[in-house]
């Protein structure tokens, strides 16, 4: 069974760029996550999507970070316009559904960004 | 303030020994807690979970234990491997929703 998948796993971009990152949860999973850790941080919670709805979005950042889940499935989380700032690494995670508490969470490898 | 505090200093242990890494929690009440390996490049990997109701949790070599009044998690490996060097993450599960919230992490290197 295939994990959580990211992509790209590696991105470059110039301050003021626009870029898009993708996350493909595991198959069936309705519960959708994404975090970040940017430099010497610890990871820290983004969003929570169940299904294609927003459950928790309280740590987002800023209106320049939008995600999407488009009819469930993937997910994008894109960033307009890039700040040095938001170098780090993205994780996206799943879990099976339900809201049980200790479900088990599942990360993807990251998508580590770079902002020049 | 809420803070998650775990080992700040890389943990270096001798294979066979048992490896105690320390998570303490501070103006948080988790429904659950949770440990992660995370090796160099990879995302976090999970290990183990514990309720708040429970004091101890074992899977094969390792063992969990929470105790709520202290607002403290201690995780043991046993008989510890080389294989087991990697930071490894305390996070605690809020009461209401399925966020995680982290802490800076453990590096530990078992050394051959």
């Amino acid at each position: 069974e295939a994990g959580v998948t990211q992509f790209p796993s590696h991105s470059v971009i110039e301050k003021g760029q626009t870029v898009t990152l993708r996350c493909d949860p595991i198959s069936g999973h309705d519960n959708l996550y994404w975090y970040r850790r940017v430099m010497g941080k610890e990871i820290k919670f983004l969003l929570h999507f169940v299904k294609e709805s927003k459950q928790d979005e309280s740590g987002m950042p800023n209106n320049r970070f939008l995600a999407e889940r488009t009819g469930g499935t993937y997910s994008t989380l894109k960033v307009q316009p890039a700040e040095l700032e938001d170098s780090g690494v993205y994780f996206c995670a799943s879990s099976p559904p339900g809201q049980g508490w200790g479900n088990t969470i599942y990360f993807g490898e990251g998508s580590w960004l770079t902002v020049v | 303030s809420q803070k998650i505090e775990q080992n700040s200093e890389a943990l270096n242990i001798q294979e066979g020994k048992t490896a105690t890494l320390t998570c303490n929690y501070t103006n948080y009440s988790p429904a659950y807690l949770q440990w992660y390996r995370q090796d160099p490049g990879r995302g976090p990997v999970f290990l183990l979970l514990i309720r708040e109701n429970e004091k101890e949790k074992r899977k094969e070599r390792l063992k969990v234990t929470f105790d709520t009044t202290l607002k403290q998690s201690l995780f043991h490996i046993t008989a510890s491997q080389p294989a087991d060097s990697a930071t490894y993450l305390c996070a605690l599960q809020l009461e209401y929703g399925n966020k995680l919230v982290f802490g800076a992490g453990t590096i530990l290197r078992v050394k051959s």
